[in-house]
């Protein structure tokens, strides 16, 4: 079982629309999970931290089940703007060590 | 974000030279690392570093040597370079619990 997995898509939605991403991880003691953003031919860059009682960020949300040891990311009101592959990243505990995966990658259609 | 700088942003070389990739952070982070990207791998951590002079293995560090002899720099050498390290590679920094990555450099080997 590969330790961090993800759908790779692609996922083409209208503007407007809502899209879910998800990914499940491997390693029962990851401690720390975060949601990177990496456009074509560009460094990723961190969206949001996810934290256990899940969190939001404007149209973002994400939330943590780690019992079922699996990771989610909503977008609301999908703009052109977030078109880009968005990376299911797990950090182990007592590590400074990221586990990414391979990514999803989002078209947002006009 | 952690202020990061790679140089150079594109290289070529041919199989069997030495090439160095400079990675330079604007802060003074202690925590910084070396992934390549690949498609169909995601990214992979190579090296990092928790300190100057504080270097150790990631996933894939076969062909490959850094040195950190100041906290601001982390260079990553391929000794001998192989057509399989034609990829893309990010320096990146820990700040906090999250990692910031810089622009990349797109190295390719013939």
């Amino acid at each position: 079982r590969k330790e961090v997995e993800q759908d790779p898509g692609p996922f083409n939605v209208p503007e407007g629309a809502t899209v879910a991403f998800n990914c499940t991880y491997s390693n029962s003691a990851s401690q720390s999970f975060f949601w990177y953003r990496q456009d074509c031919r560009k460094e990723p860059k961190l969206l949001m931290s996810v934290y256990s009682s899940g969190n939001e960020d404007g149209r973002f949300t994400a939330q943590l089940n780690r019992a079922s040891q699996y990771i989610s990311l909503l977008i609301r009101d999908s703009k052109l703007s977030d078109s880009a592959t968005y990376l299911c990243v797990v950090k182990g505990a007592g590590s400074y060590q990221l586990t990414f995966g391979k990514g999803t990658k989002l078209s947002v259609i006009p | 974000d952690a202020g990061i700088t790679q140089s150079p942003r594109y290289k070529i070389t041919e199989t069997g030279r030495q090439v160095t990739l400079m990675c330079h952070q604007t802060w003074s982070h202690s925590y910084m690392f070396w992934y390549r990207q690949d498609l169909g791998h995601g990214l992979r951590l190579i090296y990092y570093s928790a300190a100057a002079d504080i270097t150790d293995k990631g996933e894939v560090p076969d062909g490959y040597v850094v040195s950190r002899s100041k906290t601001e720099n982390f260079p990553l050498t391929l000794e001998s370079a192989t057509r399989s390290q034609t990829s893309v590679y990010f320096c990146a920094a820990q700040q906090g619990y999250e990692q910031y990555f810089g622009p990349g450099t797109r190295l390719t080997v013939t």
